[in-house]
């Protein structure tokens, strides 16, 4: 059973940087064949899909946010992570890491979500 | 950009009732679309795949249809658990989601 967690401050001053990273356990991000993302939900709103990395390292990002997001994935500690710079208010969310199965086009495994508030 | 949009917003229903929601796309999408459920302070749960595709797992009272840019996803009689706020998503371009349809107990 693929599980993902995220982990990070709970907290990050504006205009600083939002770091976290999402460790997977009962399978292996190299194994190829997924796509494995970040997904946010401002509270009480929608979902917001940031960016996703392949094993190899390629990634794409959503368009809005693409100036600010870097998605990295260390394969050794099965881990990808996010970085978002220059954070406002704006970016309270919670996030989500999730995976995507190449041949699936949804996200079928998510971690359980951390909530980052950007306040001073 | 692909936009979705979700109707009804909001659905007011009973233990048993057959309801519909319905998710639009701004342009077509073919049949990728995933529909997810959502409960409070919970990840979302992929429901069904690929317009029409069951998840494993899910029930099957929760159906779902269409391709090119209309969709719905039906639960046949509705059960308490299934009481929860439901989120269509494309993966045609990049992946974005409908605003979401919450569905609560009349």
């Amino acid at each position: 059973q693929v599980q993902l967690q995220e982990s990070g401050p709970g907290l990050v001053k504006p205009s600083q940087t939002l770091s976290l990273t999402c460790t997977v356990s009962g399978g292996s991000i190299s194994s190829g064949g997924y796509y494995w993302s970040w997904i946010r939900q401002h509270p009480g709103k929608g979902l917001e899909w940031i960016g996703y990395i392949y094993y190899s390292g390629s990634t794409y990002y959503n368009p809005s946010l693409k100036s600010r997001v870097t998605i990295s994935v260390d394969t050794s500690k099965n881990q990808f992570s996010l970085k978002l710079s220059s954070v406002t208010a704006a970016d309270t969310a919670v996030y989500y890491c999730a995976r995507t199965p190449r041949w699936l086009r949804a996200f079928d495994y998510w971690g359980q979500g951390t909530l980052v508030t950007v306040s001073s | 950009d692909i936009q979705l949009t979700q109707s009804p917003s909001f659905l007011s229903a009973s233990v048993g009732d057959r309801v519909t929601i319905t998710c639009r796309a701004s342009q077509g999408i073919s049949s990728y679309l995933a529909w997810y459920q959502q409960k409070p302070g919970k990840a979302p749960k992929l429901l069904i795949y690929a317009a029409s595709t069951l998840q494993s797992g899910v029930p099957s009272r929760f159906s779902g249809s269409g391709s090119g840019t209309e969709f719905t996803l039906t639960i046949s009689s509705l059960q308490p658990e299934d009481f929860a706020t439901y989120y269509c998503q494309q993966l045609n371009s990049y992946p974005s989601f409908g605003p979401g349809t919450k569905v609560d107990i009349k």
